[in-house]
Order: C-alpha cells, then structure tokens, then sequence
C-alpha cells in the first residue's frame, strides 16, 4: 500500500543553526503534503499546507519564516526548521494521501531536538 | 475554532476485554473521520476510517460508530490485546475540496492492556 516516509528519524542540532527534514510519498505521488507537530503527551498540530510547485500554506501562529516548506516534486517535501531554539525542540510528522478521498498515511515522524 | 475532543484520557482494560474509545466532534461541516493508533515515538497509524453519509464501519476487531445527530464519534476493540496499547487519536477532515488530508485530532486516549 501507499508509504509516507521520513528522514531522519532523529536529529540533534545546535541552537541557531538550521535542519532539513524531509517527507517523502513512496509508490504514489503527492501534490499536498501536510506537517504536523507533536510534543510530548500532547496531539498533532497541523503547521501548513504544503502544495507541489507553490507556495505552502501556513497555520495560524505558524512563521512561515522559520519553519520553511519545499515541496519541489510529487514525491518529496521537505521541512527546514531555521535558527533552531530549544522550544522547536518536538516531534514532526508529515502526511499524504494517493488522490482526494483516499487514506491519509503519515510518515514515522522525525524527532527534532535542539540543544 | 472548532475542534475534535476525547471524553476520557486514560483508559485501563484488561486483556481478552472489549475497549470503547469515544470522541466529540463540533464542525457540523466534517464529512470524514478517522482513527489513528499511535505507539510511543512512532507516527500515527490509520486503523479505520468512516465517511459521514454513514453510520458504522467494521473492519479487523474495530468497529467505528458515528453519531452525527449528536457529533460523537467511537472506536471499538473487539478482544483487547497487549499490542494494542498505545495513544489513540480521532481526527476529523473538513468538507472537501483543497482542504481533504488538512486533518484537526481530538487530544486523544491512553489505552493500557493488562495481561
């Protein structure tokens, strides 16, 4: 069946410095891909919207400046969080779907922690 | 907002019994809802899905029922099992169109399985 996957899995980075994480649609392509953030004990929060060939769209109280979205083809996008601080230290997962009204599958999350 | 809710954070079975996980939901406009299973550090994982023109769905030991008239949504396992512990979420799609994948989750419920 469809496989969104994630990579890393798990990331370690000094505060101010930047990391990539991608999210890849395996078997299927992807015009939207969602990303999400998690901390722990706590639900998703949908960050944005992220639309292949354009601009992603952001959640409210979401910087788009910070946290920036690439979605340059149908099976990746890609995550860069920018000038890290230990608060974006959390779990981030992305989702896709085959085609509108299809099951939505989420990748295996990405673990961000910023020291 | 509007938003996905869980009645009950924790819930405490014992192997071999059948567990009820219930969920409130208040957009009138969500036409698709979904469970996920999560265990601990791994993404969600889609274990049932139901579309609001019905009102139950069945699949491997899972049950879903939904009650638009009151907006309650339910998952239930059928025969418990150790494996199935985890962090169970619901989460609602708003009507179609470019929002379908763009997903709000309920706080979701701790299920523990003793053996």
């Amino acid at each position: 069946g469809a496989v969104v996957s994630q990579h890393p899995s798990r990331v370690i980075c000094k505060s101010g410095t930047s990391v990539k994480i991608e999210c890849r649609s395996l078997d299927f392509q992807a015009t939207t891909m969602f990303w999400y953030r998690q901390f722990p004990k706590k639900s998703l929060m949908l960050m944005a919207t992220s639309n292949e060939g354009s601009k992603a769209t952001y959640e409210q109280g979401v910087e788009k400046d910070k946290f920036l979205i690439n979605h340059a083809s149908l099976t990746l996008s890609t995550l860069t969080v920018t000038s890290a601080h230990p608060e974006d230290s959390s779990f981030y997962i992305c989702s896709a779907s085959l085609v509108a009204g299809n099951t939505i599958y989420f990748g295996e999350g990405s673990w961000l922690t910023v020291v | 907002g509007e938003s996905v809710g869980l009645h009950l954070p924790t819930l405490s079975v014992q192997e071999g019994d059948n567990s009820i996980i219930n969920c409130a939901y208040s957009n009138s406009a969500s036409d698709y809802f979904i469970w996920y299973k999560q265990e601990s550090g791994k993404g969600p994982q889609f274990i049932i899905d139901i579309r609001s023109n019905m009102d139950k769905r069945q699949g491997q030991r899972v049950t879903v029922l939904l009650n638009k008239t009151v907006k309650h949504l339910s998952l239930q396992i059928a025969a418990t099992q150790p494996g199935d512990s985890a962090v169970y979420f619901c989460a609602e799609n708003s009507a179609g169109g470019t929002s379908y994948g763009k997903l709000t989750f309920g706080q979701g419920t701790i299920l523990t399985v003793h053996p």
